[in-house]
């Protein structure tokens, strides 16, 4: 069946630095992918998506592109803020309309 | 506008009770479903439900969850009687037909002791 596989967590940075989270997934068809983030103690907020190959996602200075070839949406900011502390969850929309989610990565950053 | 609308936020009941978590999906969404997220499982989706009407629900642990959707409004998700391995954080989503994307409530925390 389709599945998500995300990068081990959780992932620490330093204010400024570059962020990569990386995500690959398996899917008969053409799914829809996307990146949820979920804060402390909130719901999931979708961050970006991407629809078909080669689309780029992007929102709050954080991007992802649907890598058709190498089955992979990995997701990229170039600075990061402690505010962005959270964990993030790659996501694919299967034929049905159900999302599968990664496990779901924790990033920390430290000011 | 509003998002999806969760109640009540947390929950603590003890074993054995009847447990009703209640949401609200965004107005005009035609596509409501049901996650619980644990620290050992992830997010596991429970049922979904189509116009009103349940399309797969095979994510249901057991015969003591049901769900229902009554209207477009408005869902229930009761679990009867509850357990403390039912302690989870409950999640609703709501979709719009033609749109992949969903959007998720705040979520019940429910403790069972």
């Amino acid at each position: 069946g389709d599945s998500v596989t995300q990068m081990e967590g959780p992932v620490t940075l330093s204010e400024e630095a570059f962020l990569t989270i990386n995500c690959t997934y398996t899917a008969t068809g053409y799914p829809s992918l996307f990146w949820y983030v979920q804060y402390p103690g909130e719901g999931l907020q979708l961050l970006l998506k991407a629809t078909k190959a080669d689309d780029k996602g992007s929102n709050k200075g954080f991007e992802a592109t649907y890598r058709k070839e190498t089955t992979s949406f990995h997701l990229e900011k170039g600075s990061v803020q402690v505010s962005d502390s959270a964990v993030y969850f790659c996501a694919l929309s299967d034929h049905t309309g159900k999302l599968i989610f990664g496990q779901g990565t924790t990033l920390q950053v430290k000011p | 506008d509003a998002g999806v609308i969760q109640s009540p936020r947390h929950e603590v009941t003890e074993m054995g009770q009847e447990v009703t978590l209640r949401c609200k999906p965004i107005s005009g969404h035609d596509y409501l479903f049901w996650y619980r997220q644990t620290m050992m499982r992830g997010l596991e989706l429970l049922i979904y439900f189509n116009n009103n009407v349940p399309i797969d629900d095979s994510g249901m642990p057991e015969d003591r969850f049901s769900a229902k959707m009554p209207n477009a409004s408005f869902s229930t998700l009761k679990i009867q009687p509850s357990e403390p391995r039912d302690s989870a954080v409950y999640f609703c989503a709501s979709r719009l037909r033609g749109l992949p994307q969903q959007y998720f409530g705040p979520g019940t925390r429910l403790t069972v002791t």
